[in-house]
């Protein structure tokens, strides 16, 4: 399966600024996805990275606070824009290769903490 | 994609197996039943997946009923960094409909105990 490499692996952020998270993957892949994991949640899908497009976004999510990049297929980036205490989340990529009927390949996550 | 129901929370001692239970009555034909697991400060790992035969391989076994509305992953020896929130997930194949992603709910924590 796929090898994925999310970057930072952690930061603190001062409210008002904003930070790009990278996702780098070892092979081409079909999909690539965003999600947060809020602190004590499960995780909740933020958008579908599109290459060559714009991303697909889930209810609740908008392109303003999140614009998320895909120019190839083995990377993709999410901005959090204009970060307030409530960002404060494990962010994770995950990707599906095609024709694999297995599962999905999970990033070890960003963990962001705003102050 | 239809919905699971998981227990919140359960205890297994090192080195007995751990019986995770997940019920999902509304499954379609052609959802599979898949289970992943997430061990503290990592990301979700794929454990197994199946249509409607029971599956193994060397993290664990499924067994998912003859109506298909409740399975079982057996983790036949659990040990201590087994301890994990588990989180079972009904969906179409990827190669159905790879649009509609992983859609997670509770899971179960697993806590194995010495």
């Amino acid at each position: 399966s796929a090898v994925i490499s999310q970057k930072p692996s952690r930061d603190i952020c001062q409210r008002g600024t904003s930070l790009t998270i990278q996702c780098q993957v070892d092979s081409q892949v079909t999909m690539m996805f965003w999600y947060r994991q809020q602190p004590g949640q499960s995780l909740t899908l933020i958008a579908t990275a599109n290459q060559g497009s714009e991303a697909t976004y889930e209810s609740g999510f908008v392109i303003d606070k999140f614009p998320i990049s895909r120019p190839n297929l083995t990377f993709s980036t999410l901005t959090v824009s204009n970060m307030s205490p409530e960002d404060s989340s494990i962010y994770l990529c995950s990707v599906w290769e095609y024709p694999s009927n297995y599962g999905y390949t999970f990033g070890s996550g960003t963990r962001l903490t705003v102050v | 994609d239809a919905k699971t129901t998981q227990p919140p929370s359960m205890d297994c001692a090192e080195g007995r197996a751990a019986n995770l239970p997940c019920n999902h009555s509304t499954i379609s034909g052609n959802e599979y039943v898949y289970w992943y697991r997430q061990i503290h400060s990592q990301g979700p790992q794929y454990i197994i997946h199946g249509l409607k035969n029971n599956e193994t391989n060397e993290m664990a076994s499924l067994i998912i009923t003859e109506d298909r509305k409740s399975s079982t992953l057996i983790l036949p020896h659990a040990t201590l960094r087994d301890t994990a929130v588990y989180y079972c997930i009904v969906r179409v194949s990827p190669k159905t409909n790879a649009g509609n992603m992983l859609t997670f709910g509770g899971g179960t924590r697993l806590m194995v105990k010495p």
